[in-house]
Order: structure tokens, then sequence, then C-alpha cells
């Protein structure tokens, strides 16, 4: 099994850009979140989506976007980078929320200059 | 606003050793708590997940104790190994969210 796949794996962007980070899941979990993780802050929660058509907000949403239009994909949306989005990026799957453990993709280095 | 904790920051041992990560929280309104590993420049890899109404769950050297009442949490590594190394994570999983501590890094020397 793939798991959850992130691409991609690095990126390097000018501020004032705009990208997209992918996240597939086939493990068919209806459960998606991204998380950004930096130094000394632990990971945070970006924006997570309960199911197909679903997204809500997370801990620190501003300057991202994300959709949920299929159960598998769950992709984030930089609308223009910023230095300060300079980070790790994890997504994560789980079959639902309240029981079962979450699987987390490898991860996306995002440096923005 | 739930807020996750770990102690200590960071901890060296000599191989062999017994060894105990904490983790506390403050919010003990939780649905259960999972303990993660993450090596230098990977992702997180899931060791152990309780549920609010259990009290440990084990898998081989590893032995995860909860007591949400008190909000905390021990991850104890029996019989510490080299491979150990690496970054343990605690997360509780609170209203559809997952909320990280920042990690007790681990190193087991030779």
């Amino acid at each position: 099994n793939a798991g959850v796949t992130q691409t991609p794996k690095f990126q390097v962007l000018k501020t004032g850009q705009s990208m997209t980070l992918q996240c597939a899941q086939d493990m068919n979990h209806e459960y998606m979140s991204w998380y950004r993780q930096d130094p000394g802050m632990g990971l945070r929660l970006i924006h997570y989506s309960v199911g197909a058509g679903i997204t809500d907000q997370g801990e620190v949403p501003n300057g991202y976007n994300v959709s949920r239009s299929t159960t598998e994909d769950f992709p984030l949306r930089l609308l223009s980078a910023a230095p300060s989005q300079t980070s790790v990026y994890f997504c994560a799957s789980s079959y639902g929320t309240l029981y079962t453990e979450a699987f987390f993709g490898q991860g996306t280095r995002l440096t923005v200059v | 606003k739930q807020e996750v904790t770990q102690i200590p920051a960071a901890l060296s041992v000599p191989e062999g050793e017994n060894l105990v990560l904490n983790c506390s929280f403050t919010d003990s309104a939780i649905y259960n708590l999972q303990w993660f590993r993450q090596d230098p420049g990977k992702g997180l890899t899931s060791l152990l997940l309780i549920q609010s109404s259990q009290r440990e769950q084990t898998s081989g050297r590893l032995n995860a104790s909860l007591d949400k009442s008190s909000g905390r949490s021990t991850l104890y590594i029996a019989a510490s190994q080299p491979g150990d190394s690496a970054t343990y994570l605690c997360a509780v999983n609170s209203a559809d969210k997952l909320i990280f501590g920042t990690g007790t890094r681990l190193q087991v020397f030779p």
C-alpha cells in the first residue's frame, strides 16, 4: 500500500508566488488534515476535512486554502507565499476521528525566499 | 484551549537503559492519545494509540499509559537500543483535532 503520498518533497518559492502541495491517500480514509512543523513549535494544524466536500480551519489557517472534491485527495494551496510560510508540511489521514490512528505522509519541505 | 507538553525535551542515554518519556495535557476531554516516532527528515510513524477508556497499551518493548483524569501519559521504552534514537511525539485527539506536543529528542549511544 502507498499510504499517504505527498508531492513535491522539496520546493523553493519566491515571495508572492502561489503553489499547491498535493496529498493523496489510498486507504479510503474519511479524515484528512494538513500540519506545519516548525522548530520549537511542534506540529500545528492548518486545515482539516472530515469527508469529501467538507473542510474546516485549524489553528493556523491564514494564507492557506484547501478543498476536498474526492475522498482520496486533499491539496493545500498557498495563495501568495511569504517567508513566514517556510516550514515542513505534513498531510495525515485516518479512517475516522474518534478511535483510529493517524497516518502521515513523508512531508514537503518548503522554503520561501 | 488544549495544550500538550512533553518532558524532557531531549534525552541521551547509554544502550540498555529503561526510560520514560512524559506527556501532559491540559484538557481531559480527549478521545484518545497517540505516540509517534519521527526520524530526522522523515514523516511520523504511529507507535501506540490509547483510547480514553484504556489505561495502557503495549507493543514489543514499548508501553504507553494514560491517566486521563490527571492529564498525563508516559511512554516506557525497555532495554533501549541505538535504533530507538529519534524524536518521540505525543498527540491528543480532542474535538476532531490532533494536538501535538513539541516532542522528546532521544539519543541512545552504544
